[in-house]
């Protein structure tokens, strides 16, 4: 069966960095776009980054532009999302969510999130 | 970037019911590429709708969604006591942002 499984979520000091991975199993992965989607704390839910199937493209949000970057890593079947100059308005839960297909970006599983907590 | 508005941000009913649940987009969606999702505490989104109109497998048949262009709506057509969550709708017709709307959170009456 299809798991996302999003691991390095933590605590972190503004203007620090921080790693997360989304570890697949269970699909063809260098077939599938990958998402990352975070939930600030009793809020809703923000789109944040995505990588197409082959890696060739990558799209972020206004708010992370600049400072997130994504990369994915087929042979081990795990998608990056580097976090530099966080703030303390990305604390979050990230989730990691795979796309349904090449032209239909709405996520069809979500690994279970990590939660990412930016202060000093 | 398209803009999704949900209403109500609460709604409060009983098992059995019937809840409508809207979606209003700030320009029109291609393609009707529109998702619902619910949410329990603590746990991530589950799928349920995907192109505006087909549940995803696994999603029981009370569940329905419907709409085109701006105005988009879930219906869940008896509730049942684990149906009460949060609902997300989101947008994934233009290219990026893949915006979602603030939620409905649907609660025991």
């Amino acid at each position: 069966q299809v798991q996302l499984v999003e691991s390095g979520g933590g605590v972190v000091q503004p203007g620090g960095s921080l790693r997360l991975s989304c570890a697949a199993s269970g699909f063809s992965f260098n077939n599938y776009g990958i998402h990352w989607v975070r939930q600030a704390p009793g809020k809703g839910l923000e789109w944040v980054t995505f990588i197409r199937y082959d890696g060739s493209t990558e799209y972020f949000a206004d708010s992370v532009k600049g400072r997130f970057t994504i990369s994915r890593d087929d042979s081990k079947n795990t998608v990056y999302l580097q976090m530099n100059s966080l703030r303390a308005e990305d604390t979050a839960v990230y989730y990691c969510a795979k796309a349904h297909d090449r032209s239909r970006n709405y996520f069809d599983y979500w690994g279970q999130g990590t939660l990412v907590t930016v202060s000093s | 970037e398209i803009v999704l508005t949900q209403s109500p941000g609460t709604l409060s009913l009983s098992p059995g019911e019937r809840a409508t649940l809207s979606c209003r987009a700030s320009q029109s969606v291609s393609s009707s590429y529109l998702a619902w999702y619910q949410q329990k505490p603590g746990q991530a989104p589950r799928l349920l709708i995907y192109d505006a109109s087909n549940r995803a497998t696994g999603i029981p048949d009370r569940f329905s969604g419907s709409g085109s262009g701006t105005d988009f709506t879930l219906t869940i057509s008896r509730l049942e006591p684990e149906d009460f969550a949060v609902y997300h709708c989101q947008q994934y017709g233009s290219s990026p942002p893949y915006t979602f709307g603030q939620g409905t959170n649907l609660e025991i009456k």
